[in-house]
């Protein structure tokens, strides 16, 4: 695609529901990020993607956060039992490799009620 | 732990100024910084990537400078126009580490009045 492309735009869940984002980065960019931006600060680091695996997954707050990405491609980030706090914008970004420019999507909206 | 601060957090300008958005770190050891542009609702853009070898980069009317050793960098707008309206972002990144360390300060919000 012409972008990083990120579905939903919008999420709103009840607090303790499961919820999955995705992420469609560019294609043949093999590096793949996962940030969280709340509001008024800049976004955090989660979990990198070099090909299939998680090659740091250090941002990663807490067991109930976990991404996958099969096939090197799509990614998708999935929170489970989800609390008030979780509320942020997650963003995902790619690159050709890590030291590359790395291009974001517009981002997911996730607010946890 | 690098932590990375952009003063004013709000800044507004009459149209047609040129102006200065900075950004310091506490950490000189970085490997590049990068400014980033975001937009309402919308993901981020990069604008410029610096090398910790440079000392600045200029792609049309932008100009970011880099000075290391006091942490500090400065993104220079020149003839400011009502389309360079957003926030601007800028991050560090550590040496033997890319995209996937970037830190990222809490942005200056730019309002450029017609």
């Amino acid at each position: 695609g012409a972008g990083v492309s990120q579905t939903p735009s919008n999420k709103v869940t009840e607090k303790g529901k499961y919820v999955e984002l995705r992420c469609d980065p560019i294609s043949g960019h093999t590096a793949l990020y996962w940030y969280r931006q709340s509001l008024g600060q800049g976004p955090e680091f989660l979990i990198y993607f070099q090909g299939t695996g998680a090659a740091d997954d250090s941002g990663l707050p807490n067991d109930r956060f976990f991404a996958v990405r099969p096939e090197g491609s799509v990614s998708t980030l999935k929170i489970q039992r989800t609390e008030r706090g979780d509320s942020a914008v997650y963003l995902c970004a790619s690159s050709v490799d890590r030291n590359t420019e790395a291009f974001f999507g517009q981002g997911t909206r996730l607010t946890v009620v | 732990k690098q932590e990375v601060t952009q003063i004013p957090a709000a800044l507004s300008v009459p149209e047609g100024e040129n102006l200065v958005l900075n950004c310091s770190f506490t950490d000189s050891a970085i490997y590049n910084l990068q400014w980033f542009r975001q937009d309402p609702g919308k993901g981020l853009t990069s604008l410029l990537l610096i090398q910790s070898s440079q000392r600045e980069q200029t792609s049309g009317r932008l100009n970011a400078s880099l000075d290391k050793s006091s942490g500090r960098s400065t993104l220079y707008i020149a003839a400011s126009q009502p389309g360079d309206s957003a926030t601007y972002l800028c991050a560090v990144n550590p040496p033997n580490f890319g995209n996937e360390k970037l830190t990222f300060g809490t942005g200056t919000r730019l309002t450029i009045i017609p």
